[in-house]
């Protein structure tokens, strides 16, 4: 079984910082399987990004993914972190030979 | 817009049945493929299973034997039955619909917090 895993675990940034995140799956996995979620204390995860790159609707431009093809690293990038940025985040795959989905553990953006 | 909403016990015994129940509102159970996921401090997010409009279903293989996902297509809603449970079974149960075009959740409900302690 394929596994993601997230990195940093925890990332202290300042409002107007960029934040990087990483996730890293232990094999190639197709990009167009990847999808990257946020959830705020206390809500469901909500959808960010799906097939490494594309945003959701309504999810503003400064949250952007990269990922191509079959890899293993992908990222999600928040050009300038907003208040509400503050939250975790997970990257998700769908596994086309078992059928079933898995998440990272997840990288909790936090305020500095 | 569509709205998912969980229901059920929030404390279920050891060894009992845990049962939940997602309301589809605001949009049409059909054509979509609903998930029930749960997190847990333990686990994180695990995907627990799925059913089609049509009746068709899916289980994570690691929770196949006790996972039971159903669908009443006349009042909108779907369920989930997880048998035997155990304080590992102690999650934050979602319920998820699957975006059509790809394999990914793009509506989710507020989630329903179960524990299971005697």
């Amino acid at each position: 079984e394929i596994v993601l895993t997230q990195s940093p675990g925890t990332l202290s940034l300042s409002p107007g910082e960029r934040a990087t995140l990483s996730c890293r799956a232990s094999q190639s996995v197709s990009s167009s399987n990847l999808v990257w979620y946020q959830q705020r204390p206390g809500q469901a995860p909500r959808l960010l990004i799906y097939g490494a790159s594309t945003r959701a609707t309504g999810i503003p431009d400064r949250f952007s993914g990269s990922g191509s093809g079959s890899e293993t690293d992908f990222t999600l990038t928040i050009s300038r972190l907003e208040p509400e940025d503050f939250a975790v985040y997970y990257c998700q795959r769908y596994s086309p030979s078992l059928l079933t989905w898995t998440f990272g553990q997840g990288t909790k953006v936090e305020l500095k | 817009q569509v709205q998912l909403q969980e229901s059920g016990p929030g404390l279920v015994k050891p060894l009992e049945t845990l049962s939940l129940t997602c309301k589809v509102s605001g949009g049409s159970i059909s054509n979509h493929y609903w998930s029930w996921i749960r997190q847990s401090p333990g686990k994180g997010l695990e995907w627990i299973g799925y059913i089609y409009y049509t009746g068709s279903t899916y289980q994570n293989p690691s929770l196949k034997s006790r996972v039971t996902v159903s669908m009443d297509t006349s009042n909108n809603q779907f369920s989930l039955t997880l048998t035997s449970v155990t304080a590992a079974d102690t999650a934050v149960y979602y319920c998820a619909r699957r975006g059509r075009y790809g394999y990914f959740f793009d509506l989710w409900g507020q989630g329903a917090p179960v524990t299971v302690s005697s």
